[in-house]
């Protein structure tokens, strides 16, 4: 298996690009997840989903757009890049929700926007 | 290497020392807490968790302890390696605003003198 796979792993935006980060899972998970990361401080939850077809908002969702078409597959979109988005994202999977439920998390992809 | 946070507690050790790392938590009523590991440049990796019902917990050089009177929660670490230098972070899973979550910490550096 190889587990949660992220791309690209480095991206630089100019203010106003959109992009799609791509994040797929082979273990069949039913509950994925996006995290950000920023200097001193904890994961943030932006997006998330429970399965196919269901998704919902976390913490921090504005100006991120996700969708959850396949088991495998959960993009986040940025629709207009803001220096502020600039972070390392984790996407995260797991069999379901709470205690018990390992979250495997994939290696991040490091965004800038400029 | 990369640190994720730039303003974390640093912990630093000399090889084959115990190593203590402590956490303290918001949430009296979180259920479930967990212990990433975070090497430079890479995702956050799964350690060992305890559910709010125990107080302790062994893992294999790794010990979990959880005190819910002060909401505290610390990460032991037995003969500590030069590959334990990671930065670590602990998760507690309740109900936030946005559902029930994992909430993370931003964590603390553990550096390991050889």
């Amino acid at each position: 298996n190889a587990g949660v796979t992220q791309t690209p792993k480095f991206q630089v935006l100019k203010t106003g690009q959109s992009m799609t980060l791509q994040c797929a899972q082979d273990m069949n998970h039913e509950y994925m997840s996006w995290y950000r990361q920023d200097p001193g401080m904890g994961l943030r939850l932006i997006h998330y989903s429970v399965g196919a077809g269901i998704t919902d908002q976390g913490e921090v969702p504005n100006g991120y757009n996700v969708s959850r078409s396949t088991t495998e597959d959960f993009p986040l979109r940025l629709l207009s890049a803001a220096p502020s988005q600039t972070s390392v994202y984790f996407c995260a999977s797991s069999q379901g929700l709470g205690g018990g439920n390992e979250q495997f998390f994939g290696p991040g992809t490091r965004l800038t926007v400029l | 290497g990369e640190n994720v946070g730039l303003h974390l507690p640093t912990l630093s050790v000399q090889e084959g020392d115990n190593s203590i790392i402590n956490c303290a938590y918001s949430n009296s009523a979180s259920d479930y807490f967990i212990w990433y590991k975070q090497e430079s440049g890479k995702g956050p990796q799964f350690i060992i968790d305890i559910r709010s019902n125990m107080d302790k917990r062994q893992g294999q050089r790794v010990t979990v302890l959880l005190n819910k009177t002060v909401k505290h929660l610390s990460l032991q670490i037995a003969a500590t390696q030069p590959g334990d230098s990671a930065v670590y972070f602990c998760a507690e899973n309740g109900w936030v605003e946005y559902g029930n979550k994992l909430v993370f910490g931003a964590g603390t550096i553990l550096r390991v003198k050889s």
